[in-house]
């Protein structure tokens, strides 16, 4: 089955402590993306990445890092969370390089930060 | 910068009633269009899109037109049912087709 998981769905944790949320496709897709997802403000774009090596910033990226060493997988990395990164955060890939075709995604991380 | 602005919810409908929830955008050149929809509890589905100017992406009974000279995109629906209730998010993706920025969503009811 087609399909984008994400890991883990839900995480809680402190002020400061490195986290990484994993993503990961089967479907060959070269591009990814991550977005963060709040009340009132709809889905931002974090990174992206179009295709192996290859990662650049979205609209939110402050906070958070990325690495696309497989084309499969392309986790999101919290150095050092803070309380304003709780948020609903999903993963995404499309066929091509290039965000104009259908994105996939995965069923979200919801990630508290105390 | 690129853009979208939607329609603020929520909207509640009865069944059967017209759907429009209003969409338009900011872009350099011609960007790609796109409607997603969020059910409860789950990530997002591509319901349709549109790629150039005056094309019609259509799915479910759902549709929307690329309108160049409104820079709109609304989605329309003729008769809603009960399982059309979810979260309706406008987007487009940029002429490079590297960003996408979406709309803040409109939630919608639809009562029997």
């Amino acid at each position: 089955e087609a399909q984008v998981t994400q890991n883990p769905r839900y995480l809680i944790t402190v002020t400061g402590k490195k986290l990484t949320v994993t993503c990961s496709q089967n479907m060959n897709h070269e591009y990814m993306s991550w977005y963060r997802q709040d009340p009132g403000l709809g889905l931002r774009q974090i990174y992206y990445s179009m295709n192996v090596e290859v990662t650049d910033k979205g609209d939110v990226p402050e906070g958070y890092k990325v690495s696309r060493k497989e084309k499969r997988n392309f986790p999101l990395i919290l150095e050092s969370p803070s309380p304003n990164q709780t948020s609903l955060y999903f993963c995404a890939s499309s066929f091509g390089g290039r965000a104009v075709y259908e994105q996939y995604f995965g069923p979200g991380t919801r990630l508290t930060v105390t | 910068g690129d853009s979208v602005t939607q329609m603020e919810g929520p909207v509640t409908l009865s069944e059967e009633a017209f759907l429009t929830i209003n969409c338009t955008y900011t872009a350099t050149g011609y960007p790609s269009l796109f409607w997603y929809v969020q059910y409860p509890g789950e990530g997002l589905q591509l319901l349709l899109k549109a790629t150039k100017a005056d094309d019609k992406g259509s799915n479910k009974g759902f549709e929307a037109t690329y309108r160049k000279e409104t820079t709109s995109f609304h989605l329309e629906k003729g008769s809603v049912q009960v399982s059309d209730s979810a979260v309706y998010f406008c987007a487009l993706s940029t002429l490079a087709g590297n960003q996408f920025y979406f709309g803040t969503g409109t939630s919608l009811t639809v009562i029997p």
